[in-house]
């Protein structure tokens, strides 16, 4: 069966460095989204993209982040100068037109920032 | 405004125990769809079951059931006999857009319920 992977599983990094965070969606799929789960919360949505743009973006998504699709298989979240609070899990998912209510999540990101 | 409440921040129950799961939702879409998913220590979001507004059936899947009441806003997950395999934390989520006027789906998580199985 078809699943969404990330890499890595964790990565740690330490304050003000930039961080590129890799997803792989499900190969027929076209709609992609990030959440982030800091430690011991609910998650949260970042951003959702389709057709190379960002479709949608939460107050979570500043200037630190931006997100690409590369190579029309990878999709990536990068954050440009780390801080203390972006610790946390980064769920990668991703969703096609035939049913636009079904997202497939990855397993995650662990980004600890030191 | 779109909010997703899961009101037990804690449940712990023994082993066999039949237990409940609250979830209730706000939305002032008539067309959405509620989830619920399942993260284990591992950290993995699993997904459980998908309901669409339009749909009140109960749903049964072996242990699992979840009862969708429009009337409330809720829609609670019951595991019956639980086992120490469903020791987790339970997200109730809800999307009630779809792909247009450039909005997306985006899922609104509710904060979580932790569920403790003691053997």
């Amino acid at each position: 069966e078809p699943e969404v992977t990330q890499t890595p599983s964790h990565q740690v990094t330490q304050m003000g460095q930039e961080v590129i965070l890799r997803c792989v969606p499900i190969s027929n799929h076209l709609y992609f989204y990030w959440y982030r789960q800091i430690l011991g919360q609910k998650v949260e949505f970042l951003v959702s993209f389709y057709n190379n743009e960002i479709s949608e973006k939460s107050e979570i998504f500043d200037d630190q982040f931006s997100v690409e699709r590369p190579d029309g298989s990878n999709f990536t979240l990068k954050i440009r100068s780390t801080k203390l609070e972006d610790s946390a899990m980064y769920f990668c998912a991703s969703g096609w037109r035939g049913d636009l209510y079904e997202q497939y999540f990855g397993p995650g990101t662990r980004l600890t920032v030191t | 405004a779109q909010k997703v409440t899961q009101a037990q921040t804690e449940i712990s129950v023994v082993e066999k125990e039949d237990v409940t799961l609250d979830c209730v939702y706000e939305t002032r879409d008539t067309t959405y769809y509620l989830f619920w998913y399942k993260q284990p220590p591992s950290g993995e979001l699993v997904f459980l079951i998908r309901r669409n507004s339009f749909d009140e059936q109960n749903e049964i899947s072996g242990r699992y059931s979840w009862n969708f009441q429009k009337s409330t806003s809720s829609f609670n997950f019951t595991i019956t006999a639980s086992q120490v395999v469903d020791s987790a934390v339970y997200f109730c989520a809800l999307s009630d857009r779809a792909f247009y006027g450039g909005a997306t789906n985006k899922l609104i998580f509710g904060t979580g319920t932790l569920l403790a199985v003691q053997p």
